[in-house]
Formats: structure tokens, sequence, C-alpha cells
């Protein structure tokens, strides 16, 4: 089962703010950058954020990450009707000769 | 524009071996400090790292499937590959291939779209 904790759901009317959490342990959050990844139902993971707060190119910045302790969060302001999808953070773990871990997830919906 | 794309059989019995390729094209598999791994999804739930390979030969794997995988890299046909053996049903998933940056940062910033397999007799 997975080492990072996400709530499973999260929703909000378009153009409002919704934050999503991830929590983890001294062996990943605590120890290494967390990202985050945007799934639209049916196609491949895109990378959102990279470490903790960075944005590829041609991520809008309406998306934001920040990380505290052992925890992670992101935001996603002036929300969408394309921003519905899963959500997933993930990071490195140094436990059992290193793996990386991925969050369970979480659903946003556009109400 | 790098780009990936997995290949491989969509239905592999119970108790065989799962083999799928990942094709590199658009750059080098051989670029410093980039491994190249493995991804799955089991039908409505979530990811699931398998594992990460470098070009010289080092690997990463999930410890749940340790036993079990293999990942390789073929730099004379920039292509990676996953093996998986005694599969049993609970393999049934969308695999993914993607390129994963490693140390001190790790993550995956170009993923190939997918390929289903089904385990089932």
């Amino acid at each position: 089962q997975s080492v990072l904790t996400q709530p499973p759901s999260a929703s909000e009317t378009p153009g409002q703010r919704v934050t999503i959490s991830c929590s983890g342990s001294s062996s990943n959050i605590g120890s290494n950058t967390v990202n985050w990844y945007q799934q639209v139902p049916g196609t491949a993971p895109k990378l959102l954020i990279y470490n903790n707060n960075q944005r590829p190119s041609g991520v809008p910045d309406r998306f934001s990450g920040s990380k505290s302790g052992t925890s992670a969060s992101l935001a996603v302001s002036g929300l969408q009707s394309e921003d519905e999808a899963d959500y997933y953070c993930a990071a490195w773990d140094d436990s059992l000769d290193g793996r990386y871990v991925f969050g369970t997830g979480t659903r946003v919906t556009v109400l | 524009q790098l780009q990936l794309q997995e290949s491989g059989p969509g239905l592999v019995k119970p108790s065989e071996t799962l083999s799928l390729t990942c094709i590199v094209s658009g750059g080098s598999i051989s670029r410093s400090g980039y491994y190249w791994a493995w991804i799955r999804q089991p039908p409505g739930k979530g990811l699931e790292w398998i594992g990460s390979s470098y070009y010289t030969g080092s690997s990463y794997y999930n410890p749940s499937l340790k036993s079990r995988v293999t990942i390789s890299v073929d730099t004379s046909k920039n292509q990676f590959s996953l093996k998986l053996t005694s599969v049993p049903a609970a393999d049934t998933a969308a695999y993914f291939c993607a390129r994963h940056r490693f140390y001190p940062y790790y993550y995956m910033d170009v993923w190939g779209r997918g390929t289903t397999v089904t385990v089932s007799s």
C-alpha cells in the first residue's frame, strides 16, 4: 500500500481555489523533494510540480506546490473545468534500499 | 522533443512472463542523470512504481516486486524493457514507461501513453 496519504476527493466551483494535502514521513517527504502529477482519466500522468514548487514549462501558474516537514500540498487557484482529474503526490523514499512512492491519489471535481 | 512508446502483448497467461518494451525517440537513452522507469496502474486504482534503471546497469526496484522484476536498457536500440515473471491476475494493469530524473531530485518528466496488459487464461 502507498506510504503517502492523500484525501480521496476534493471539489470546488469554477474560479475557486482547491488544496490537496499529502502526508508522508521522515524517510520520504521529510528527506526528499515532492512532485505532483495530474492524470485525466484514460490518459497518462503528467508532471505538474517538481522539487516541491517548480512548474515544468507549459504548466499554468494557477498550480502551486509547497512542503513543510513531512507534509506537502498542491493548490489550484482559478479552478477550471479542465482541471478535473486525479492528482498524485510522489517522492523518493530512502528506506528499503531506496524506492519511489506515489500518494493514494485525489480526484478533483469541478462542480 | 523526447517521446516514449510502449509495446508488447495485451494478454498474458497466469504464471507466464510479462514482457514490454519502451522505445525512446527524440533523445538519447544514455543521457547522464536520467534513469528509465516503469509504472503501472490496476483498473480503477492508483499509480505503482515498478522500478527504474540506468544505462550503465544500475537499477532500483519496488521491494514488493523485486523478486520478479527486471528492467534492462539497450543503448544500441535506444529502448528499455520490462520483464515480470510468474504473473498472477493481480498484475492486470495499464503499464507506463517514463524518463526518471535521478539524484538529487527525483521526478518523472516524460511519460509514454501506456499499454494495457490483461493476465488471464
